[in-house]
């Protein structure tokens, strides 16, 4: 099944404790990208990646860094989690498009994070 | 600078009834547009798209329409069922972006039975 896994689902964390939220799509999909929902403000984007070791900043990349070491994988990692970083977050995995147009974008189930 | 919004928050409908979803975007460079649905506790999935070429695509129950001059588009679901209570979210992607979709801010849709 074509899926889009991340983990933890729900974390509860203190400010300061690194932690790092995985990602990975079994679809062999080039492009992957982190987004965080919040009220009022929809869907807005971490950081992305076109491939294996490229990776770029999104909309709002502060307090997160990300790595693609392989291609089915790109963890998400808060150095020093702060409260504004609590969120709900989704790892999204498409084709790249390399024209006009966009492919769909396949989102994993999310993960709830809070930071007391 | 949101450059995709959805205005309206929420949007209750009668089982039955069309419901409107409308997305209004400001970057000109946007020529592809998606929009997404999500239930609580997962993740967006993909609905329907419009490219730029066209005004009108269709799936179903599903239709999205494109004004390129007012920036405007709009999703229309005939007849809605309880089923599509959801949040929907508008998406847009163009020039330099590559794969890299804007989301707008969501509007939360009931559909009462």
């Amino acid at each position: 099944e074509a899926q889009v896994t991340q983990n933890p689902r729900y974390l509860i964390t203190v400010t300061g404790k690194k932690l790092t939220v995985t990602c990975s799509q079994n679809m062999n999909h080039e492009y992957m990208s982190w987004y965080r929902q919040d009220p009022g403000l929809g869907l807005r984007q971490i950081y992305y990646s076109m491939n294996v070791e490229v990776t770029d900043k999104g909309d709002v990349p502060e307090g997160y860094k990300v790595s693609r070491k392989e291609k089915r994988n790109f963890p998400l990692i808060l150095e020093s989690p702060s409260p504004n970083q609590t969120s709900l977050y989704f790892c999204a995995s498409s084709l790249l498009a390399l024209g006009t147009g966009a492919y769909e974008q396949y989102f994993g189930p999310g993960t709830r994070l809070t930071v007391t | 600078d949101q450059q995709v919004k959805q205005n309206s928050p929420s949007l209750s409908v009668q089982e039955g009834r069309i419901s409107i979803l409308n997305c209004d975007y400001t970057n000109s460079m946007f020529d592809y547009f998606l929009w997404y649905k999500k239930y609580p506790a997962e993740g967006p999935t993909f609905l329907i798209s419009i490219s730029s070429i066209k005004d009108k695509n269709e799936d179903g129950r599903f239709t999205v329409f494109l004004n390129k001059s007012a920036k405007h588009l709009s999703l229309h679901i005939v007849p809605s069922q309880p089923g599509d209570s959801a949040v929907y979210f508008c998406a847009a992607n163009g020039g330099t972006s590559g794969s890299r979709l804007t989301f707008g801010e969501g509007t939360q849709l009931t559909v009462n039975p």
